[in-house]
């Protein structure tokens, strides 16, 4: 069980509005950045967003990233089908210890 | 354009060493951190450890007994060993690019299967 807890699972239609939360503690999401990785079936992870809500180079504008204490929330607007994938949400934790979430498995209907 | 891949032995016997070795090529590995992680078959991330190019290490509290992550500048690579494998360390592992001031990877090689099996 991860220490960043995710829905297993989530679902959409093509334009839909969704958000994946992800759930961590003081010494994990509430004091460091949280970072968001997008996986599709079959290859490594790309990172989506960073510090909380930074978009790398070459992400859409579509996916947004927030923190709220000790939860974070990744937002994808106007859904798409290849939005289908795997979501992590990733952060440090002052015990020296990198986490992930268990991973968000996103369908598109 | 930086890329990462790795290479090792795909199938390591029980009790054995897990080595793996990432080489980065389009850039320099001076100047940044850079990670190992590791994903079971159908399951989720892990990370465990990195090592920053002069040589510091901070490795996974869980793991840490059985870690060695080391590097090499003059050949742009660094390393992983894994001793005391059970199949619970069968996964794919990944050698990523960390950021240097936020906890984040940016870049991936595409990661290579390594079961433990007799």
């Amino acid at each position: 069980q991860s220490v960043l807890t995710q829905p297993p699972s989530m679902s959409g239609t093509p334009g839909q509005w969704v958000t994946i939360s992800c759930s961590g503690s003081s010494s994990n999401i509430g004091t460091n950045t949280v970072n968001w990785y997008q996986q599709l079936p079959g290859t490594a992870p790309k990172l989506l967003i960073y510090g909380n809500n930074q978009r790398p180079s070459g992400v859409p504008d579509r996916f947004s990233g927030s923190k709220s204490g000790t939860s974070a929330s990744l937002a994808i607007s106007g859904l798409q089908s290849e939005d289908e994938a795997d979501y992590y949400c990733a952060a440090w934790d002052d015990n020296l210890n990198g986490l992930f979430g268990g991973g968000t498995k996103l369908t598109v209907l | 354009q930086v890329q990462l891949q790795e290479s090792g032995p795909g199938l390591v016997r029980p009790s054995g060493t897990l080595s793996l070795t990432c080489t980065v090529s389009g850039g320099s590995i001076n100047n940044y951190y850079w990670s190992w992680i590791r994903q079971p078959p159908g399951k989720g991330l892990e990370w465990i450890g990195y090592i920053h190019y002069s040589g510091s290490t901070t490795y996974k509290p869980s793991l840490k007994s059985r870690i060695i992550i080391s590097v090499d500048t003059s050949k742009n690579q660094f390393s992983l060993r894994l001793s005391s494998v059970t199949a619970a360390d069968t996964a794919v592992y990944y050698c990523v690019r960390q950021g240097v001031q936020v906890w984040m990877f940016d870049y991936w090689g595409q990661g290579t299967l390594v079961t433990v099996s007799s």
